[in-house]
């Protein structure tokens, strides 16, 4: 069955730029029609979607964080990738990649901390 | 954005007792509501969708109902694998969001 596996720096210093990847298995990421998501929780928190890349290439971001967010895919790689710049510790969260509403990966934390 | 507010934000029943969680919109969202649960440490599961339509795998004791602005999701008798948070999520516009999640604990 398809999973999600995210991966990346666990600490980034301020003002740099978050980088995560999103592996998926067991299926290709550019079939079926899917939207692929990075949301995120802060600690203790709620859910906050960032942004998502459809299978066709296109990308829609939350506007609250769209002039800091960018989300590509490498289709060789079966892969989906966040970058998130100039970070703060208000950025600190569980990072979540996703297919449509239904499967998640586990997360990954990202603390933002000189 | 729309806003979903959810009630209450902590409820607290008991093995065997029937719990009602409640999902409410800033506008409506027809049926493009869906309920997760989260345990700690883990990725929220999908639980309904589509305001009434269970997920594959999930038990027939969770239930939703609603439409427009208003939702509720109903667990007609709570086993002791059920005590999490529960979050609602829209996707009727973009961006999607959530609900802030009712914390359903044991009594």
């Amino acid at each position: 069955q398809v999973q999600l596996q995210e991966s990346g720096p666990g600490l980034v210093k301020p003002s740099q730029t978050l980088s995560l990847t999103c592996t998926v298995s067991g299926g290709s990421i550019s079939s079926g029609g899917y939207y692929w998501s990075w949301i995120r929780q802060h600690p203790g928190k709620g859910l906050e979607w960032i942004g998502y890349i459809y299978y066709s290439g296109s990308t829609y971001y939350n506007p609250s964080l769209k002039s800091r967010v960018t989300i590509s895919v490498d289709t060789s790689k079966n892969q989906f990738s966040l970058k998130l710049s100039s970070v703060t510790a208000a950025d600190t969260a569980v990072y979540y990649c996703a297919r449509d509403i239904s499967l998640w990966g586990q997360g990954t934390l990202v603390t933002v901390s000189s | 954005e729309i806003v979903l507010t959810q009630s209450p934000a902590t409820l607290s029943l008991s093995p065997g007792e029937r719990a009602t969680l409640s999902c409410r919109a800033s506008q409506s969202v027809s049926s493009y509501l869906a309920w997760y649960q989260q345990k700690p440490g883990q990725a929220p599961r999908l639980l309904i969708y589509d305001a009434s339509n269970r997920a594959t795998g999930i038990p027939a004791r969770f239930s939703g109902s609603g439409s427009g602005t208003d939702f509720t999701l109903t667990i007609s008798s709570l086993e002791p694998e059920d005590f999490a948070v529960y979050y609602c999520q829209q996707r009727s516009n973009w961006p999607q969001t959530f609900g802030q999640g009712t914390k359903l604990e044991i009594k």
